[in-house]
Order: C-alpha cells, then sequence, then structure tokens
C-alpha cells in the first residue's frame, strides 16, 4: 500500500485566495483525520470522518476552513479565504477500527505559507 | 478532555539513553501510544503499552506506565542519530480520539 497520500506537497499562496487540500487515505480505512501542526499551537485535531461522515469538527478554527469526504478514498480541506495565520503543515491521517490499537497512520503532509 | 504534557527537548549523546516523560489527565485510555516524527514528515506509530501493563520492552525501546501517577515514559536503549526526532505521547479520550501532547525534541549528539 502506498500510505497516505497527501497533494500538494507545498502550496504558496496570497492572502484572500482559496487554498485546496487533499488526502487519499489508506484503502480499508473507516476514520480519517486532519491535523493541523505548527510551532505556537503544536499538533491540532482539525476534524475527523467516520465511514465518510463528519463526527467532530470542533478543532476547525473558523468559518473559513470546511472539509468534506465524498467517499471512501478521497477527502479535502478548504481554506477560502486563506490568511497568513493559516500557514502551518496540515496532516491526514487514517485508521481502522479493527485490531484494537488505535493506530493512526499520518500522511507526509502538506506545507502551507500565505502571503 | 485528555490532557497530555510533556517535556520540550532533550538532549542527549550517541551511545547513551534516552528518557522521554509524559503525563496525561484522563485514565480511561486503554491504550498510550509514542508517536515518532523525523524532519519533513508525518508522525509514525513507534511503539504503545496496553493500559493495564506496567512495562513494555521492544528492542531498544522500553515503554513504562505508572497508572497512579499518570505518568508514561519512553526509555531508548544506545541513543543513535537517527534516533533524533520529535517525540509525542498520545492518549484516547472518552470519545477514542487520540490527544497528543505538544511532542518532546530529541537532539542525538555524536
Amino acid at each position: 500500500d502506498a500510505g497516505v497520500i497527501q497533494s500538494p506537497r507545498h502550496e504558496v499562496t496570497e492572502m484572500g485566495q482559496e487554498v485546496t487540500l487533499r488526502c487519499k487515505p489508506i484503502s480499508g480505512h473507516d476514520y480519517l483525520f486532519w491535523y493541523r501542526q505548527t510551532m505556537m499551537r503544536g499538533l491540532e485535531l482539525l476534524i475527523y470522518f467516520n465511514n465518510n461522515v463528519p463526527i467532530d469538527d470542533s478543532g476547525m478554527p473558523e468559518d473559513r476552513f470546511s472539509a468534506k469526504m465524498p467517499n471512501a478514498s478521497f477527502s479535502t480541506l478548504k481554506i477560502q479565504p486563506s490568511e497568513p495565520r493559516d500557514s502551518a503543515v496540515y496532516f491526514c491521517a487514517s485508521s481502522s477500527t479493527s485490531g484494537g490499537v488505535n493506530e493512526q497512520f499520518f500522511g507526509p503532509g502538506t506545507r502551507l505559507t500565505v502571503l | 478532555g485528555e490532557d497530555v504534557e510533556q517535556s520540550l527537548f532533550l538532549s542527549v549523546r550517541e551511545g547513551d539513553s534516552s528518557v522521554i516523560n509524559c503525563t496525561y489527565t484522563d485514565s480511561s485510555s486503554t491504550y498510550l501510544y509514542w508517536y515518532k516524527q523525523e524532519p519533513g514528515a508525518g508522525l509514525q506509530l513507534l511503539t504503545y503499552i496496553f493500559s493495564n501493563m506496567d512495562m513494555k520492552q521492544d528492542q531498544r525501546l522500553t515503554v513504562l506506565l505508572n497508572k497512579k501517577d499518570k505518568h508514561l515514559s519512553l526509555r531508548i536503549a544506545d541513543t543513535q542519530t537517527g534516533d533524533s526526532a520529535i517525540y509525542f505521547c498520545a492518549g484516547a479520550d472518552s470519545w477514542g480520539k487520540l490527544q497528543f501532547g505538544a511532542g518532546t525534541q530529541v537532539v542525538v549528539t555524536p
């Protein structure tokens, strides 16, 4: 398996622009998580899905952020409009409920820079 | 929810043992985890311990769990330069979400 795939790996955009981050989870996994990592705030859980349904979006910072999971193999995180304080590394992770151990498999991340 | 705290930085000489400490608040976690993040990469599960165990050993790694004090530690024996990374401890809150600590930056010097 290729693991969790994220695109793009790097994104540089200007304030006010729309940004879309993409994630392909590991096949067969039923949980998908979006995290944001910054030096100041560490690793923050933004939202997670179970069987394509959003379960908890309490970590989404503002209405400017939205996430979708139209099918089991694809998810997007959109920021519209983007602001400089959104600059961070965004990780997608997936996991399976089987086995008991809650191992999350992380993608390589998307480094977002908003100018 | 779960609150996880860990020291932010650790410097260790190559060949020595490293000990990374973590405290947590929610005792309902069935498992407690250690994740490793290498530069420019996502987190990767390093090891975990079942909550009814006191200790788990896995090659150079030893995990100790003190449930009474809600204290978790990770010991790395014979630390190598490849062990330089950020280490996160994590527990699951009552809804099953992983709650990560802030991460401990481990720097291994020759």
